[in-house]
């Protein structure tokens, strides 16, 4: 299995609304990744697990929640989200010094979140 | 702090001919990696190629290579007999290993059209 898992594809939540983004893999990656990227810009680090540890919160609002509860998955919950937090959220995963075989990061598809 | 410049916006090419990205990065640091980066309509981000900045070879993948001016600070990518399925946002990005989930910067991206 070389892929990257998220789900869901596409998400569309109320300002009130508490969700959650999930995160998959299975290559026996210890670091893995969540951006934030808006539309024709570049992704945007929010947080890094590494072996499990939250190593990197790059300053993101409490109202997102990351959690690793094994080294498989990576969530991310949702609550009282801002139309401006609408944007395409990308998970990504490597070995835990940011490379893996073919180079860099493996990176999902990503979820489309709409917040309205 | 590292940064990644790209400073084609956009850029077109008809389909089989030879087209050159540009990207610049500045960094203080002698070991890291630099990679191109896809980004096709469909969200995927997709690795094109990696090179190490020990290595003074440059890379190359198939129809893309690099041209990997350390001095210079520039990473450049050729792309050969261009195809339709190239059309994508292409980033250039920088990566400083070893570490614990190590942090990937990227430039601003460029639009890459590819036409019939």
């Amino acid at each position: 299995d070389t892929e990257v898992t998220q789900t869901p594809k596409h998400l569309v939540m109320g300002m009130t609304n508490k969700k959650s983004l999930k995160c998959e893999q299975h290559m026996g990656h210890r670091a893995m990744y969540w951006y934030k990227q808006k539309a024709k810009k570049p992704p945007e680090l929010m947080f890094v697990y590494s072996y499990e540890k939250l190593s990197i919160n790059e300053s993101v609002p409490s109202r997102f929640s990351p959690e690793c509860p094994n080294s498989s998955l990576l969530n991310l919950h949702l609550h009282a989200l801002q139309p401006e937090d609408s944007a395409l959220y990308l998970c990504a995963s490597s070995h835990p010094g940011g490379d893996t075989p073919k180079g860099g990061y493996t990176f999902g598809s990503g979820t489309r979140l709409t917040v309205v | 702090a590292q940064t990644v410049t790209q400073s084609q916006p956009e850029m077109s090419v008809q389909e089989a001919e030879t087209v050159t990205l540009s990207c610049t990065y500045d960094t203080s640091e002698n070991n890291y990696y630099l990679f191109w980066y896809k980004q096709p309509p469909s969200r995927q981000m997709i690795l094109v190629i990696r090179q190490e900045a020990y290595k003074q070879q440059n890379a190359t993948e198939n129809r893309f290579s690099v041209n990997f001016q350390k001095a210079a600070k520039s990473f450049s990518l050729k792309i050969s007999d261009s195809q339709l399925g190239d059309t994508a946002m292409y980033f250039c990005a920088f990566m400083k290993p070893p570490a614990s989930g190590s942090r990937l910067t990227f430039g601003e991206g460029t639009q890459l059209t590819v036409n019939p």
